[in-house]
């Protein structure tokens, strides 16, 4: 079984560009995570879906960010005028109905801001 | 809303050696725990899980224990080795339905040459 899927691996961008990530999750998993880990953090979670509603995005800052997931399958979390305090690792996560609790990660894109 | 520490920030060992990582949690009502590892450019591994209702769980090489009294969380790895050294996460689920995920900030563990 094929594991959540992420791309870019990497980004660079200079400050007020925009940059757009893609996930695949595995398939069947209908919860799909975006979470964001600064450098020497622990990921923070971001938003999340279920099929294609957003359950919580309390964390995802509306100004500059935005995430959809259309068919509850992939998903894209877009940052629109990025800024440096952006650069983080932003990873991907899903779950199954089965078993919520348990969340399985994507290898994450690595995103620098300069 | 939860909070999660976690200490040591680093920890190095010797090969063979055993380590301990502890996490100390705030809601009283969490009750599914987590630890990954995550290796330096991939994304994090689960590792192990516990529920509330349980204390102790043993994996390859580590053993996890739950103190819901303290609420602390802790990791023993037993007899380090190379494939050990990696950066791992705590993680708890709250008791409010939500699937947030709180992590704590990590422990990059290596081994002494």
């Amino acid at each position: 079984e094929a594991g959540v899927t992420q791309s870019p691996r990497y980004a660079v961008l200079q400050e007020g560009q925009a940059v757009s990530f893609w996930c695949d999750p595995i398939s069947g998993h209908d919860t799909l995570y975006w979470y964001q880990q600064p450098r020497d953090q622990g990921p923070q979670l971001l938003v999340y879906f279920r099929d294609e509603a957003v359950i919580d995005n309390s964390q995802l800052p509306s100004d500059r960010f935005s995430a959809v997931r259309p068919k509850g399958t992939n998903s894209t979390l877009k940052i629109q005028s990025a800024k440096q305090g952006d650069t983080a690792t932003y990873l991907c996560a899903s779950s199954p109905r089965t078993n919520y609790a348990e969340q399985f990660f994507g290898p994450g894109t690595r995103l620098t801001v300069l | 809303g939860e909070q999660v520490e976690q200490r040591p920030p680093h920890l190095s060992v010797r090969e063979g050696d055993s380590a301990v990582i502890i996490c100390t949690y705030t809601d009283p009502n969490s009750y599914y725990f987590f630890w990954y590892k995550q290796e330096p450019g991939a994304g994090l591994q689960l590792l192990m899980k516990v529920f509330s209702s349980t204390e102790i769980n043993e994996g390859q090489g580590f053993t996890v224990l739950l103190n819901k009294k303290d609420k602390q969380l802790s990791l023993n790895l037993t007899a380090a080795h190379p494939g050990d050294s990696a950066v791992y996460f705590c993680a708890v689920l709250p008791g409010t339905g939500s699937n947030r995920l709180t992590f704590g900030k990590g422990t990059k563990f290596s081994l002494i040459p």
